[in-house]
């Protein structure tokens, strides 16, 4: 198994502010993921976040609005940059050791954008 | 990825038995079916996968068609923990975990 903490939990911004967001992983991963979920939604996948190299964003999603960073094995960060009130979501940080293991989700980061 | 179709919402009682079904018609053979919950207000969480055998865990039974077309994730008993909405995914060895909008489950006491 694997134990998610994000930071923050949750947060209030300003719009046209950023947010960074940390996901740290008790053990190495492979495969770390992006997801957010808005008020009353389903989730939906931002990107994945590789080791070493570049992420790689879904549909929808751009480099620019949500820079991801993946340092090591144990940890990655999302940022949310220049911030709207759409961008009130809660965002996921999930990991993986493969594609036929469990996923295991952190708690979330409530984001709200006023 | 494959498209799914599960009701929105059910309702069980507690201590009763609850099947939930999802419809995958459009699978690929090598597609294997997850299954994933999220209780109010936390991250979503795993419950079974298999792809074609029926699969049993300590949490549920997932019995899947012969045709692979559909599945139905079983709970033995219902708990009041139960309550969440339950993600029917299937998924490649290429695929990420794509989520639909599930089926709302709700327990009576």
């Amino acid at each position: 198994s694997a134990v998610i903490s994000q930071k923050p939990s949750r947060d209030i911004c300003q719009r046209g502010t950023s947010l960074t967001i940390q996901c740290q992983v008790d053990s190495q991963v492979t495969m770390m993921f992006w997801y957010r979920q808005q008020p009353g939604q389903s989730l939906t996948l931002i990107a994945t976040a590789n080791q070493g190299s570049e992420a790689t964003y879904e549909s929808g999603f751009v480099i620019d609005k949500f820079p991801i960073s993946r340092p090591n094995l144990t940890f990655s960060t999302l940022t949310v940059s220049n911030m709207s009130p759409e961008d009130s979501s809660i965002y996921l940080c999930s990991v993986e050791s493969g594609v036929y293991t469990e996923a295991f989700f952190g708690q979330g980061t409530r984001l709200t954008v006023v | 990825d494959a498209k799914t179709t599960q009701p929105n919402s059910m309702e069980s009682n507690e201590e009763e038995p609850v099947h939930l079904p999802c419809n995958h018609s459009t699978i690929s053979g090598t597609d294997y079916i997850h299954w994933y919950r999220q209780l109010p207000s936390q991250g979503p969480e795993y419950v079974i996968h298999g792809l074609t055998s029926n699969v049993n865990n300590r949490m549920a039974s997932l019995a899947i068609a012969e045709d692979r077309k559909s599945s139905t994730l079983i709970l033995h008993r219902a708990t009041l923990r139960d309550a969440a909405v339950y993600y029917c995914i299937p998924r490649g060895s290429q695929g990420n975990l794509i989520f639909g909008k599930g089926t709302k489950l709700s327990v009576k006491p």
